[in-house]
Order: structure tokens, then C-alpha cells, then sequence
């Protein structure tokens, strides 16, 4: 079965200070992955996507993920967080198929304290 | 770029009564749509699947008579919550896909439904 775990719930970091939010998936085919950001109240925003190539994608905003077959994860990294990169992150897995949706994680609340 | 706009972005509605939400790909044509039902603090749980000129595929559990999805274009399709219930109260968010192979899906701004 395909899914997706986000283990943190919760993460808070001070201003300034570098970000790590873990994604784990499992999923039958060669993973297509994403990082979305929703602001509250607010619809998703695309943070980065991989597909193939190097493992190693940058985003928008700073962002930047890794993806590792061997540990099945796609962590999202940021070397300096901003008071307003404070949001919901979710991790979602999918397959290149106009048919398929995508599967998400239940997310991980962010907040940046001074 | 591409963007995929939801209408209206709240709604009020009164315990009974029906409402459409509207999702539109403005830029480009999408033959599958995604619809995601949202609770508070919640991840985002996915109802079914759109696609343009057939009937709609409903995950196990979502009432097919009770959320309607038409997708009558390649740019529209809609989501009528019927004889709503406060607990029909929720965000839905669709999604949109470039075509059958493209490689980034796009997300709505969201609808925020209040069923008083």
C-alpha cells in the first residue's frame, strides 16, 4: 500500500536556524515526491518535486530535499529558517500517471520563534 | 504559470441546502482532477477523482449522491456538497493535472464550507 509518514507533528526552531523535516514513504513503483507548504486558511503551494536525475533538488524559498531509495526518505532541508516559513509542510508521494493522485502525509506544523 | 482557481473561496450555507464549489484550470487543460477534503489540523484525504466527460471515482467511505462532481470541460469541473450537514464542514481543495503525463499537479486556493 502506498503511504506516506511524516514522524513530527510539531517542530519549532528559532529564527535563523536550520530546518529538517523527515518524510518516509512506501509505495510499489518508483516514487514521484513532493514537498507542499499551506499557510493557514490557504491552499498548497509547491515546494519542490523529484522525479529522477540527481537526488539532490532545490526549491523555492531555500528549500532544498534529498531523496534516499536506500532509507525510502525524502527530508526537506533549510539552512536558515524565517519567521514566515512558519506553516504546514506535507510530504506527498505519487506515480507519473494522469490518473493517479497523490498520497499525502498528515503533515508537520512548523513554527519559528525569535 | 499554470493555475488552478477554486470559487468561492468561503461559504456559509444552511443546514439542507446544497452548494457548488467550482474548480478551473486557468491556463491549461486538465483531463483528470483531484478532489481533497481537509479537516482542521488534518492532512489532506482525498474524495475522488474528476475526469472530463465520464463519471467521477469515489474513494470508499465518500457518499457518491451526496458530493456530485461534474466534469463537464477541460478546464471545470464542480463539487456539489447536497442537503449539507454541519459535519460536511471542512476545507476541499482540487488539484489539477497537465494533460495525462505532465509532471506537476496543481492545487486550488482551497473552499472553506461552514454548514450552520
Amino acid at each position: 500500500a502506498q503511504s506516506v509518514t511524516q514522524p513530527d507533528i510539531h517542530i519549532t526552531v528559532s529564527e535563523g536556524a536550520s530546518l529538517e523535516l523527515r518524510c518516509n514513504y512506501s509505495y510499489g513503483a518508483t516514487p514521484y515526491l513532493f514537498w507542499y507548504v499551506q499557510s493557514p486558511g490557504q491552499g498548497l503551494q509547491l515546494l519542490l518535486k523529484y522525479f529522477s536525475g540527481d537526488t539532490l533538488v532545490q526549491g523555492i524559498k531555500g528549500f532544498e530535499a534529498e531523496f534516499k531509495r536506500s532509507q525510502s526518505s525524502f527530508n526537506l532541508r533549510k539552512p536558515s529558517v524565517h519567521w514566515s516559513d512558519a506553516a504546514e509542510y506535507f510530504c506527498a508521494v505519487g506515480r507519473n500517471s494522469g490518473n493517479t493522485p497523490l498520497v499525502f502525509g498528515k503533515g508537520t506544523r512548523l513554527s519559528v520563534i525569535a | 504559470g499554470a493555475v488552478v482557481s477554486q470559487h468561492p473561496s468561503r461559504v456559509i450555507c444552511k443546514s439542507g441546502t446544497s452548494v457548488k464549489i467550482e474548480c478551473r484550470s486557468l491556463d491549461f487543460q486538465a483531463t483528470t482532477m483531484f478532489w481533497y477534503r481537509q479537516f482542521p489540523k488534518q492532512s489532506l484525504m482525498l474524495m475522488a477523482t474528476s475526469n472530463e466527460g465520464s463519471k467521477a471515482t469515489y474513494e470508499q467511505g465518500v457518499e457518491k449522491d451526496k458530493f456530485l462532481i461534474n466534469h463537464a470541460s477541460l478546464t471545470l469541473s464542480t463539487l456539489t456538497v447536497t442537503s449539507a450537514h454541519p459535519e460536511d464542514s471542512s476545507f476541499y481543495i482540487c488539484s489539477a493535472r497537465i494533460g495525462q503525463s505532465g509532471n506537476t499537479i496543481y492545487f486550488g486556493e482551497g473552499s472553506w464550507l461552514t454548514v450552520v
